[in-house]
């Protein structure tokens, strides 16, 4: 199984910081990977696809790069709405894993 | 718009059995690949099981491997998962999530229901 490994567990910013979240995978697997953004209380809702590709309607403040093991989800500048727990997911092989998550909280 | 709606969550005794449904509507259900994903109070998300867009393939984690069945019913456009021999650490509220295009047999989830909550308990 692929491990995948966020950092940091936990980010303390505030609005209109630049953000950036690590997902590091224990294989490479070349840009198969997605990044979700999860409200306390709702369903996870999908952010970007394929490591850097922006889903319909997402704000472009989200932003993701990265290949083989390592990759990154930024946010561009921290609104009150981006206060949540973000996960890296991996798709490249079963089972699919997700990392632990990220949780970024108001500073 | 796409709209997925899990049901059938429940309390049940570790050992029983439980049959969740998830209603899709506002989509080419048949199309897609259809997966149950699920989340432990205040943990992770952890995938659980998939099936291809026609049921003739299927894919479970290891953890459920065995006891879960994942199936669908395409001229009712439901999802549905059986669970047996249920466990305490089988509680988590378990999510309905839609394939996104695959590409080579990979895929995300593109959209998802708002989740029905599974406790295993004496």
């Amino acid at each position: 199984d692929i491990q995948m490994t966020q950092s940091p567990s936990t980010l303390s910013a505030s609005v209109g910081d630049r953000v950036t979240i690590t997902c590091r995978a224990s294989q490479s697997m070349s840009t198969w990977l997605a990044w979700y953004q999860q409200r306390p209380g709702k369903a996870p809702n999908l952010l970007i696809y394929k490591a850097s590709s922006l889903q319909s309607g997402v704000s472009s403040r989200f932003s993701g790069s990265g290949t083989g093991t390592e990759f990154t989800l930024t946010i561009s500048s921290l609104q009150p709405d981006d206060f949540a727990t973000y996960y890296c997911q991996q798709y490249y092989s079963y089972p699919w894993t997700f990392g632990q998550g990220t949780k970024v909280e108001i500073k | 718009e796409v709209q997925l709606v899990e049901s059938g969550g429940g309390l049940v005794q570790p050992g029983g059995s439980l049959g969740l449904s998830c209603a899709a509507s506002g989509l080419t259900f048949n199309s897609f690949v259809m997966s149950w994903v699920r989340q432990a109070p205040g943990k992770e998300l952890e995938w659980v099981s998939s099936i291809s867009g026609s049921g003739s393939n299927t894919y479970y984690a290891d953890s459920v491997k065995g006891r879960f069945t994942i199936s669908r019913d395409n001229s009712k456009n439901t999802l549905y998962l059986q669970m047996n021999s249920l466990r305490a650490e089988d509680t988590a509220l378990y999510y309905c999530a839609k394939g996104g295009p695959p590409v080579g047999g990979r895929y995300f989830f593109d959209f998802w229901g708002q989740g029905t909550l599974v406790t295993v308990s004496s």
